[in-house]
C-alpha cells in the first residue's frame, strides 16, 4: 500500500520560471513532512520539512505547502535553476517510521 | 565527519547465492534504516532500528531477507538465497530520533542478481 503518492514522475521546466512538485498522502497520523533530492549515484539527501502543525515552510528558493485537510503537500522551487534537476522524493513521517514517494524527475531547460 | 558508509557500491551475484550489504552509520546517530530503491516502487523502508534494536520489520519482503545490527556502529542486510527481482539499490541511513525524518542517506548498493 502506497501510502505516500507522486502521481507525476517527469516534470521538465524553463531556467528562471517556478517548479511544483506535488504529492499526496493517505495517513492522516503522518505529524511530519520531507522533501528530499537525489542525484544519480547518490543517495538521497534532505532539502526541506514541514510540521503537521504548519502549513508552509520557506528556505530560500524553497517553500513547501501543506493542506492537511486535502492531504497534499507541494515543493516550489523559485527560480528553477539547471542545479535542481534530479529526482525529488516526498516522505511523510510517524516519529521514526518514514515513507516515501515514488520520486518525480524534475528537469530544469537553460 | 564521513557521513554514511556502504559497501559494497556495487555487486553482482547469480540466483541462488548469499548476498550481505553493510552499513555504518553517522557516529552518534540511534536511528538506522535500510531502504529498497526501484523503479516501479520508489524508495521502500526494509526496517529500522533503533539503539540497535529492530523496531518494524514490517518492510522485509520475505524471510529471504534478514538485518542484523550487532552494535552502534554496523548493521548487515543479507539476503540468502538471492533472486533476480532482487535486484535494487539498497540504501542505508541513518538518524538522530529526536530529529524525526531528516536522515542521511549514504550512496546505497547496487544489486544485480543474474
Amino acid at each position: 500500500d502506497q501510502q505516500v503518492k507522486q502521481n507525476s514522475p517527469s516534470l521538465s521546466v524553463q531556467e528562471g520560471r517556478i517548479s511544483i512538485l506535488n504529492c499526496d498522502y493517505t495517513n492522516s497520523m503522518f505529524d511530519y513532512f520531507l522533501w528530499y533530492k537525489k542525484y544519480p549515484a547518490e543517495g538521497p539527501t534532505f532539502l526541506i520539512s514541514i510540521s503537521s502543525i504548519k502549513d508552509k515552510n520557506e528556505d530560500g528558493r524553497f517553500t513547501v505547502f501543506l493542506n492537511k485537510s486535502a492531504k497534499h503537500l507541494s515543493l516550489h522551487i523559485v527560480p528553477s535553476q539547471p542545479g535542481d534537476s534530479a529526482v525529488y522524493f516526498c516522505a511523510a513521517s510517524i516519529i521514526n517510521d518514514m515513507r516515501f514517494g515514488a520520486g518525480t524527475r524534475l528537469t530544469v531547460k537553460p | 565527519d564521513a557521513g554514511v558508509i556502504q559497501s559494497p557500491r556495487h555487486e553482482v551475484t547469480e540466483m541462488g547465492q548469499e548476498v550481505t550489504l553493510r552499513c555504518k552509520p553517522i557516529s552518534g546517530h540511534n536511528s538506522l534504516f535500510w531502504y529498497r530503491q526501484t523503479m516501479m516502487r520508489g524508495l521502500e523502508l526494509l526496517i529500522y532500528f533503533n539503539n540497535n534494536v529492530p523496531i518494524d520489520d514490517s518492510g522485509m519482503p520475505e524471510d529471504r531477507f534478514s538485518a542484523k545490527m550487532p552494535n552502534a556502529s554496523f548493521s548487515t542486510l543479507k539476503i540468502q538465497p538471492s533472486e533476480p527481482r532482487d535486484s535494487a539499490v539498497y540504501f542505508c541511513a541513518s538518524s538522530l530520533v529526536r530529529l524525526p525524518g531528516e536522515q542521511y542517506f549514504g550512496p546505497g548498493t547496487r544489486l544485480t542478481v543474474t
